[in-house]
């Protein structure tokens, strides 16, 4: 069971739009930043987001990041489908002293 | 361009202890945290912990704590990362990662290709 709890699973049409949603605490995204990566089928993960909604300058726009309060959410835009992939965020948690990760959402292009 | 490299697939019995490696280029060593993340099969990531080569200091995840040394090699840019008293549970994908320097905002850019380490009798 992960400290951050993310949706098993989410789908859309190509060219739509898909939301990811990560949900916390206060000692964990209420009070420190938030990070997404991608992780396409049996390669290794990929930062797409830093900061709660800084993207590294090779992904592009279609990827935005944002946070309220102990939630945070990635939004993908223009979906393609070689967006399928399985998606985590993390952050550090100040009671547990350590990084963690939301149990992971996979995205289905339809 | 950072890159990570990490040794190769690893099959131990029971009990046995596994050192993998992470050899890093295109920076400069010491200037960031070198973070490893476990990944169960079909399962999601855990972090094991981190070390700052630095000063060789290591912080360990509670599941991992007393069964996990991080350490680094300056010389070589080489992290390490050895985990003991081997069982079923500890079969997975190791990844290394580098990140900033800011214990509370990590950021995990990039990663190193992974080491499947297969625990079987």
């Amino acid at each position: 069971q992960s400290v951050l709890t993310q949706p098993p699973s989410v789908s859309a049409a190509p060219g739509q739009k898909v939301t990811i949603s990560c949900s916390g605490g206060s000692s964990n995204i209420g009070n420190n930043y938030v990070s997404w990566y991608q992780q396409l089928p049996g390669t290794a993960p990929k930062l797409l987001i830093y900061d709660n909604n800084k993207r590294p300058s090779r992904i592009p726009d279609r990827f935005s990041g944002s946070k309220s309060g102990t939630s945070a959410t990635l939004g993908i835009t223009g979906l393609q489908t070689g967006d399928e992939a399985d998606y985590y965020c993390g952050t550090w948690d100040s009671s547990l002293s350590a990084v963690i990760f939301g149990g992971g959402t996979k995205l289905t292009v339809l | 361009e950072v890159q990570l490299v990490q040794s190769g697939a690893e099959v131990k019995k029971p009990g046995a202890t596994v050192k993998i490696s992470c050899k890093v280029s295109g920076s400069t060593f010491s200037d960031h945290y070198i973070h490893w993340v476990q990944q169960a099969p079909g399962k999601g990531l855990e972090w094991v912990g981190l070390i700052d080569p630095e000063d060789g200091e290591g912080r360990y995840a509670e599941k991992f704590q007393g069964r996990v040394t991080l350490s680094a090699d300056t010389s070589i840019h080489t992290a390490y990362m050895e985990l003991t008293s081997l069982t079923s549970e500890d079969t997975a994908v190791y990844y290394c990662a580098t990140a900033n320097d800011i214990l509370t905002d990590p950021w995990f850019d990039p990663w190193g290709q992974g080491t499947l380490v297969t625990v079987s009798s």
